[in-house]
């Protein structure tokens, strides 16, 4: 099994509509982050997240908000969705916090169209 | 701000044939360094990193050094295979900010037999 689950996959929503995309991790690691891919920008930044109490906005948070439900659970949500949020969206996580290690680790992504 | 700047792709080689996908960056003080691969339908993985200057990172026959001189990563390879086909991104981290990623747009590399 995946250590970093996303789920769904693929949606496909309307403009207005709110969603959410969630992430679930099964490797105890402590700080986890959300990112939006883009075709030639790369990976951004949106929300990160040290521990369940401490969330932090990241590059591009206007938009979008977050929830820790646990350590192991760190939902993105778009309360009213528009065209330019199409996008794929990553989940990841790292054990920085207690292991000093840069390395962060991917879910297999969301993508997300917007009409 | 701190920034990365990668090659634009595709890169297309045939097999066995050496690789270079060239990164530099713009950053205050000696950021971390790293490459990511990401395979088709798949999430990013790391493949490998540097955090120090003149630090050489290895992986899976890939290698890049971290030139603080030049401010850059350049990643290579000496044989490439057809399996090596993917996005590469080039990534820092800044000094004191170590959560925080910086990408590059990536580079498709395209490995034909």
């Amino acid at each position: 099994d995946a250590d970093v689950t996303q789920t769904p996959r693929n949606r496909i929503t309307k403009t207005g509509k709110r969603i959410m995309l969630e992430c679930s991790q099964t490797k105890g690691h402590d700080r986890m982050y959300w990112y939006r891919q883009d075709p030639g920008l790369g990976l951004r930044l949106i929300y990160y997240s040290f521990d369940v109490k401490d969330i932090n906005k990241g590059e591009i948070s206007d938009g979008y908000s977050v929830s820790r439900q646990a350590q192991a659970k760190f939902s993105l949500s778009l309360e009213s969705a528009i065209p330019n949020q199409t996008a794929l969206y990553f989940c990841a996580t790292s054990d920085f916090g207690r292991t000093g290690s840069y390395e962060q680790y991917f879910g297999p992504g969301t993508r997300l169209t917007v009409t | 701000g701190d920034s990365v700047t990668q090659m634009e792709g595709p890169v297309t080689l045939s097999e066995e044939a050496f690789l270079t996908i060239n990164c530099t960056y713009t950053a205050t003080g000696y950021p971390s360094l790293f490459w990511y691969v990401q395979y088709p339908g798949e999430g990013l993985q790391l493949l490998l990193k540097a955090t120090k200057a003149d630090d050489k990172g290895s992986n899976k026959g890939f290698e890049a050094t971290y030139r603080k001189e030049t401010t850059s990563f350049h990643l290579e390879k000496g044989s490439v295979q057809v399996s090596d086909s993917a996005v590469y991104f080039c990534a820092l981290s800044p000094p004191g900010d170590t959560d925080k990623l910086i990408f590059g747009t990536g580079t498709r590399l395209q490995v034909f037999p």
